[in-house]
């Protein structure tokens, strides 16, 4: 079945400092690909997506680009802000037999930084 | 806007209670699903329903039910609570499954004694 790996947390950089987290998936498909905030006391939100190979995805200076051939979706950012502190889930979806999707989730990633 | 609003936002309870979560959208989305939140172990799907009078179960439904008498509210019951469903619940809502973005409600903590 489908699946999704992310780098264990929690990350912890300075401010200013280059991000990845590592997202890399197995999906029979093809699937879309995201990568979903939490911040503290509140649900997921979008950050950004991918619907096909190759496709980059941007939001708030971060990017993530779907790689088919290595079967990964690694988020960048390339510089940190205090603010940026959050657990980060990278996410795939695809359809379901009954008509809708299913969405996997990554265990998640937990990001400190520091000012 | 209210989005996705998920009642209550904590709730404890003894072994063997049941209760229900309650979640509305007012964004008329077709597509709901459950998922529980647990450490290490990312959101994991529960239930989903792909419209009205249609529900279907995910990777962990044993112990829950859920219906979808409207477009608007999905409940997730939980029949006889165990402590193995302590977590946080999330609700959340799509429009469609071309875009398959999805959004949440800020989660229900649930603590089974």
């Amino acid at each position: 079945g489908n699946s999704v790996t992310q780098m264990e947390g929690p990350v912890t950089l300075s401010e200013e400092a280059f991000l990845t987290i590592n997202c890399t998936y197995t999906a029979t498909g093809y699937p879309s690909l995201f990568w979903y905030v939490q911040y503290p006391g509140e649900g997921l939100q979008l950050l950004l997506k991918a619907t096909k190979a190759d496709d980059k995805g941007s939001n708030k200076g971060f990017e993530a680009t779907y790689r088919k051939e290595t079967t990964s979706f690694h988020l960048e950012k390339g510089s940190v802000q205090v603010s940026d502190s959050a657990v980060y889930f990278c996410a795939l979806s695809d359809l379901a037999d009954t008509g809708g999707f299913k969405t996997i989730f990554g265990a998640g990633t937990r990001l400190f930084v520091k000012a | 806007n209210a989005g996705v609003t998920q009642t209550p936002k904590f709730q404890v309870l003894k072994t063997g209670q049941s209760m229900t979560l309650q979640c509305a959208q007012d964004m008329n989305h077709e597509y709901m699903s459950w998922y529980r939140q647990d450490p290490g172990m990312g959101l994991r799907l529960i239930h989903y329903s792909v419209g009205a009078g249609i529900t279907d179960q995910g990777e962990v439904p044993n112990g829950y039910n859920v219906s979808r008498s409207t477009t608007e509210d999905f409940p997730l019951r939980l029949l006889s609570a165990a402590p193995s469903q302590t977590s946080v619940y999330f609700c959340a809502s799509s429009f469609d499954r071309a875009k398959n973005i999805q959004y949440f409600g800020a989660g229900t903590r649930l603590s089974v004694l």
